[in-house]
C-alpha cells in the first residue's frame, strides 16, 4: 500500500447527473478527509471521518453532497444533480493521527 | 474563524537560488502544515510545524507561534521544486478537524 488511491481520476458528466467518487486511504489510517479544490485556490474542507463515523461536515456542503465510509476503510463521495459550479478537483486525504495528512491524486470533475 | 494568508502569491527564480515563503495566521494554532502541490496536482506534505524549526534536506520551516507566522525556506532551488506551496492551519476553537488553507505561493524555477 503506497498511498491514498482515488478513482476515477477524471470524470465528465452532464449537468443534472449523479456522480460517485471513491477513496481508498492508506491502510490503518483511521482518519479520512474530503476536500474540494478549484483552480487557483487552496483546498476547501468538505467532510471528515474517524473510522466509519462522519464527525464533521462543512457548512458550505449542500444537501446534494453525501459521503460514506461504511466499514471504516474506503469512502465514497456522491454528488446528486450536479451543477456546473461543482466542477473542481475532489481530493481525499488520510492520516493515522490528527496532525499529518497524506493526499490522493484527486478526481477532477467537469460538469458540462 | 482563523484566516491564513500567504505571500508572495507568485515567485519566479533561477535554478540554484534560495527562497522564503511566508504564511501569516490570524489566531493561535495547534496544527500548521506546509504542502507542495506539483504541476500534476499531487499534494505532498512537507512539514507539520505548529511551532519551532524543522529541516528536511534543502527545505526548512520555522513557525513563530507567538507572532503568528511561519516561513518555508527552499535553498539551492531545482526545477522540480516548481509548483504551488500551501500553508494550512487550525485551532481547536474553530474545529477539531478542519484545516484552513491559504491561497498558496506559485513557485516557478527556471533552468
Amino acid at each position: 500500500d503506497t498511498g491514498v488511491s482515488q478513482d476515477p481520476r477524471h470524470k465528465i458528466t452532464k449537468r443534472g447527473q449523479n456522480v460517485t467518487f471513491r477513496c481508498d486511504p492508506i491502510s490503518e489510517h483511521n482518519r479520512l478527509y474530503w476536500y474540494r479544490q478549484t483552480l487557483g485556490q487552496g483546498p476547501e474542507f468538505l467532510t471528515y471521518f474517524q473510522n466509519e463515523a462522519q464527525l464533521e461536515k462543512s457548512r458550505l456542503l449542500s444537501d446534494r453532497f453525501s459521503a460514506e465510509r461504511p466499514k471504516g476503510s474506503f469512502s465514497t463521495l456522491e454528488i446528486q444533480r450536479t451543477e456546473q459550479g461543482d466542477s473542481a478537483m475532489y481530493l481525499c486525504a488520510s492520516s493515522p493521527w490528527s496532525s499529518f495528512a497524506f493526499f490522493g491524486q484527486g478526481t477532477r470533475l467537469t460538469v458540462v | 474563524g482563523i484566516q491564513v494568508e500567504q505571500s508572495p502569491p507568485d515567485l519566479i527564480l533561477q535554478e540554484g537560488a534560495n527562497s522564503t515563503l511566508r504564511c501569516n495566521f490570524s489566531d493561535s494554532v495547534n496544527n500548521l502544515q506546509w504542502f507542495h502541490q506539483n504541476p500534476w496536482g499531487q499534494l505532498i506534505n512537507l512539514f507539520y510545524i505548529p511551532s519551532g524549526t524543522k529541516q528536511n534536506g534543502r527545505l526548512s520551516a520555522t513557525t513563530v507561534a507567538t507572532e503568528r507566522y511561519s516561513l518555508l525556506y527552499i535553498s539551492s532551488s531545482q526545477t522540480t521544486d516548481s509548483g504551488v506551496y500551501f500553508c494550512a492551519a487550525k485551532n481547536d476553537r474553530d474545529s477539531n478537524y478542519q484545516l484552513i488553507w491559504g491561497a498558496g505561493t506559485k513557485l516557478i524555477i527556471k533552468p
